[in-house]
């Protein structure tokens, strides 16, 4: 059962355009949400992170939001640059900070056009 | 800073062998997790590290083992290796376990033959 989703494999984007990365979670003992980013023969790299206290964590290009009653959040990249270009990864740890290890969703692949 | 480096980057083994993985987490973290990471599956959470001690353990059969060294480097292991186990190994640290973001190295690629 996968307890992290992110439901659309890839996702293209104009640069300068405003890119959302969504994903969905059914395990409500989630309290603290990452995203990372890959690049090819790189591993993830942390982007940025979410309490569940919080519903809205920004750092400069990157904003996360968190819909604790949907179970759902997202990531916005605005505006979208060629670099961004990567598979970007959700991930939840659980109120044991992580006690099963970080539970990834399986990605999605952002491609930025120019 | 240095990151979390693994060793070997890549790796070819073929069925039946065992195989020993190695990394070495940010200077100061003391915890240090390893994933597997595949096409079909994501990112799978293997084990946990701290104090030399393991602290969680993913859904892996035995054949998958690790251990950590009073300098907080960490080493993992798989014996009887099969096809399935090909796949890219990643280690993650953080200077607690219950602290976020981990941090992660690069992996090693493995590929069973």
């Amino acid at each position: 059962d996968q307890q992290v989703k992110q439901n659309s494999p890839s996702l293209s984007v104009q640069e300068g355009r405003i890119s959302i990365l969504n994903c969905d979670y059914t395990n409500s003992m989630f309290d603290y949400f990452l995203w990372y980013k890959k690049y090819p023969a790189e591993g993830p790299t942390f982007l940025i992170s979410i309490s569940s206290i919080k519903d809205k964590n920004e750092d400069g290009r990157f904003t996360v939001f968190l819909n604790k009653s949907a179970k759902h959040l997202s990531l916005h990249i605005v505006p979208s640059q060629p670099g961004d270009s990567a598979v970007y990864f959700c991930a939840a740890s659980d109120p044991g900070g992580g006690a099963d290890g970080l539970t990834f969703g399986k990605g999605t692949h952002l491609i930025i056009q120019p | 800073k240095a990151g979390v480096t693994q060793t070997p980057r890549y790796l070819i083994k073929t069925r039946g062998q065992q195989v020993t993985l190695s990394c070495s987490p940010i200077s100061g973290h003391r915890s240090v997790s390893w994933y597997q990471q595949t096409p079909g599956q994501g990112l799978q959470f293997l084990f946990e590290y701290f104090s030399e001690t393991q602290r969680n353990k993913g859904n892996f059969p035995g054949r998958f083992s690790g251990r950590q060294f009073s300098n907080s480097r960490s080493e993992m292991n798989v014996s009887t290796l099969e096809l399935g186990d090909s796949a890219l190994y990643l280690c993650a640290s953080s200077p607690q376990p219950s602290n976020q973001p981990q941090h992660f190295g690069d992996g090693t690629r493995l590929s069973i033959l």
